[in-house]
């Protein structure tokens, strides 16, 4: 069974441009999530996704950001226009329904903003 | 508010010793604790997790981990160190019926051999 896959795995940019990166989860989680790790600080929540629906993206940090679930399946985060501050590494992750179930996590994507 | 606490930026061990790694939390209500591990450009990936029932949760590649409640504190142990345990590990709480994970900011270990 594949995991949970995400693209790319880097990618640099220049402050002002946009980028979008994508999460396939695993096959019949229907949550989804994304995280962002700061500069070697803790991993921060940025939302929640039930099948296609947001169920919380209260973590979102400003609307220069908007993630989608087209079909509640793959998902994507766009970052438009990214800031030098947005440099992070971006985790999704998937998870059956129940909340005592671990999460399964990507690689991440390693986003620079120069 | 929940918060997640690891107090060691990063801990050394030799190869063959026991090791721990701390991590303390703060949540309103039952919390659901996780250990997570992340090697070198590889993602996270679970190591155990603690629910209810015994405090003491056994997970993969030998780790354990033992809930405390009176102490608020769910530490990350194993008996016998392996240069291939040296990562980043980090340890995050879920409240109970909640989805949200709140993390620690992590922990490097450092395994010599």
């Amino acid at each position: 069974e594949a995991g949970v896959t995400q693209f790319p795995s880097h990618s640099v940019i220049e402050k002002g441009q946009t980028v979008t990166l994508r999460c396939d989860p695993i096959s019949g989680h229907d949550n989804l999530y994304w995280y962002r790790r700061v500069m070697g600080k803790e991993i921060k929540f940025l939302l929640h996704f039930v099948k296609e629906s947001k169920q919380d993206e209260s973590g979102m940090p400003n609307n220069r950001f908007l993630a989608e679930r087209t079909g509640g399946t793959y998902s994507t985060l766009k970052v438009q226009p990214a800031e030098l501050e947005d440099s992070g590494v971006y985790f999704c992750a998937s998870s059956q329904v129940p909340s005592n179930t671990e999460a399964f996590f990507g690689q991440g994507t390693r986003l620079t903003v120069v | 508010a929940q918060s997640v606490a690891q107090p060691e930026d990063q801990v050394n061990v030799a190869e063959g010793n026991p090791l721990t790694v701390k991590c303390t939390y703060s949540v309103s209500g039952n919390p659901y604790l996780f250990w997570y591990v992340q090697y070198p450009n590889r993602g996270l990936q679970f190591l155990l997790k603690y629910i209810t029932g015994d405090n003491l949760v056994k997970g993969s590649y030998g780790f354990e981990a033992e809930f405390n409640k009176s102490q608020t504190s769910f530490h990350l142990k194993k008996p016998s160190a392996l240069v291939s345990d040296s990562a980043l590990y980090f340890c995050a709480v879920r409240e109970g019926g909640n989805y949200q994970l709140i993390w620690g900011a992590g922990t490097k270990l450092i395994i010599k051999p």
